[in-house]
């Protein structure tokens, strides 16, 4: 059974800085992996999805890897701003599946102005 | 291009009552799938509706049923509510007839029952 964990639940950083979200899964037979920012008590926004075939993908600030062997990505923030505070969640859709989607707990990060 | 929607964006129900809930997909998608959401927690995945049809689904109960309409609109239909069942429900689309394609959510309905 695919299981996705996210590390670590609640982050704080002042503006400006640089950060890392970490996200793992027990199953490396995935379709692809997707990235959500979740702003509280709203939907989701997509912001980065990786093929399998892939081992990154970038979108203005924002990069994020793909280790399927190791069962792991990693969101890579860069020069954080206030507005980037919210639930950041990651997903995977499991090979051969029709795409539904396992997502992790997501990580809820907070930037100081 | 209006984005997925839907439709109630809160709701207030008792126990034992029934609930119906209402998505429309993304233009030019034709796939939709349910999803909850319980506080804290990552959605958590119902079913999904493709063709018409309910393609996969999820570890809920029967309680939980969908439909999908021509248009490619979709309800979900909630019997014999619980108090579990308050939560935050979210629809996605996507096109081609596939779910591994960028999947769009809406803004979701929250449902609470007393």
């Amino acid at each position: 059974k695919q299981e996705v964990t996210q590390i670590p639940a609640a982050l704080s950083v002042p503006e400006g800085e640089n950060l890392v979200l970490n996200c793992s899964f027990t199953d490396s037979a995935i379709y692809n992996l997707q990235w959500f920012r979740q702003d509280p008590g709203k939907g989701l926004t997509s912001l980065l999805l990786i093929q399998s075939s892939q081992r990154e993908q970038t979108s203005g600030r924002l990069n994020a890897s793909l280790d399927k062997s190791s069962g792991r990505s990693t969101l890579y923030i860069a020069a954080s701003q206030p507005g980037d505070s919210a639930t950041y969640l990651c997903a995977v859709v499991h090979g051969g599946s029709q795409g539904n989607l396992i997502f992790g707990k997501g990580t809820k990060l907070s930037v100081k102005p | 291009d209006a984005g997925v929607t839907q439709s109630p964006t809160h709701l207030i129900k008792t126990r034992g009552q029934q609930v119906t809930l209402r998505c429309s997909p993304k233009s030019g998608h034709d796939t939709v799938s349910w999803y909850q959401q319980a506080l804290g927690q990552g959605p958590q995945f119902i079913f999904q509706y493709y063709e018409e049809e309910e393609r996969q689904r999820g570890n809920f109960p029967d309680r939980f049923s969908g439909h999908q309409f021509p248009n490619y609109s979709s309800e979900l239909n909630v019997n014999a509510l619980l108090l579990g069942d308050s939560a935050l429900y979210l629809c996605a689309s996507s096109p081609l007839g596939t779910g591994v394609e960028t999947q769009y959510f809406g803004p979701g309905t929250r449902l609470l029952v007393l």
